[in-house]
């Protein structure tokens, strides 16, 4: 059974960083892109970024790409998002998702969500 | 970027009933292109791709269709556990954009 874990959430102020892993299981992890996609408390769906299967390429959100940065450690089936100067506007619910299609040439869809965690930026 | 709209933002329905919900690119995304369902309290769960290729797993009362710049999901026969929140997403370029959702509420 494929499960995405994600953990690392939770009250931060604004300005600190933060790092969110996830842990893969199920599945073959070096097979596939993986992404990070959150979602607001008013429900607005934000694509963060990607990287590769074999963690040589990252895509990421021009929005975001200055202060998030996406890693991955194959050996450990472990991804992860390093969140730098948070903002109020990052407070949101962030989804570890899997490409659809292994060895695909980039993760145009998600086809396993892990559950989800939340982080809130706030003084 | 390319920008998702979608539409209804709700939607009010009786079990039994078919809906159709609209996805509107900004720009001619070839078919890539896929619908998400969301409980609430719950992740997003794919349930085409491909603006019509119905993920494993997946009721056939679900349809995709369309393409170049206009989408569309279909639910036939509704059930009780389709009420949920429905996304359209842009598998074309990063990045990934997603419509803004639509809420189907039973009536």
């Amino acid at each position: 059974e494929v499960q995405l874990v994600e953990s690392g959430g939770g009250l931060v102020q604004p300005g600190a960083s933060l790092k969110l892993s996830c842990v893969a299981s199920g599945f073959t992890f070096s097979d596939y892109w993986m992404s990070w996609v959150r979602q607001t408390p008013g429900k607005t769906m934000e694509w963060i970024g990607d990287i590769k299967y074999d963690g040589s390429y990252t895509n990421y959100a021009p929005s975001l790409k200055n202060r998030f940065t996406i890693s991955r450690d194959n050996a450990k089936s472990t991804l992860y998002l390093q969140m730098s100067n948070v903002r109020s506007e990052d407070t949101a619910t962030y989804y570890c998702t899997r490409g659809l299609t292994p060895i695909g040439t980039t993760a145009d869809y998600f086809d396993y969500w892990g559950q989800g965690v939340m982080v809130t930026v706030s003084s | 970027d390319i920008q998702m709209t979608q539409s209804p933002a709700s939607l009010s329905a009786s079990l039994g009933e078919t809906v159709t919900i609209e996805c509107l690119a900004s720009e001619d995304i070839y078919d890539i292109l896929a619908w998400y369902q969301q409980k609430p309290g719950k992740s997003p769960q794919l349930l085409i791709y491909d603006a019509s290729s119905l993920h494993t797993g997946v009721p056939s009362r679900f349809s995709g269709s369309g393409s170049g710049t206009q989408y569309s999901l279909k639910i036939n026969s509704l059930q009780p556990e389709d009420f949920a929140s429905y996304y359209c997403q842009n598998g074309l370029s990063a990045p990934n954009t997603f419509g803004a959702g639509t809420k189907l509420e039973l009536k």
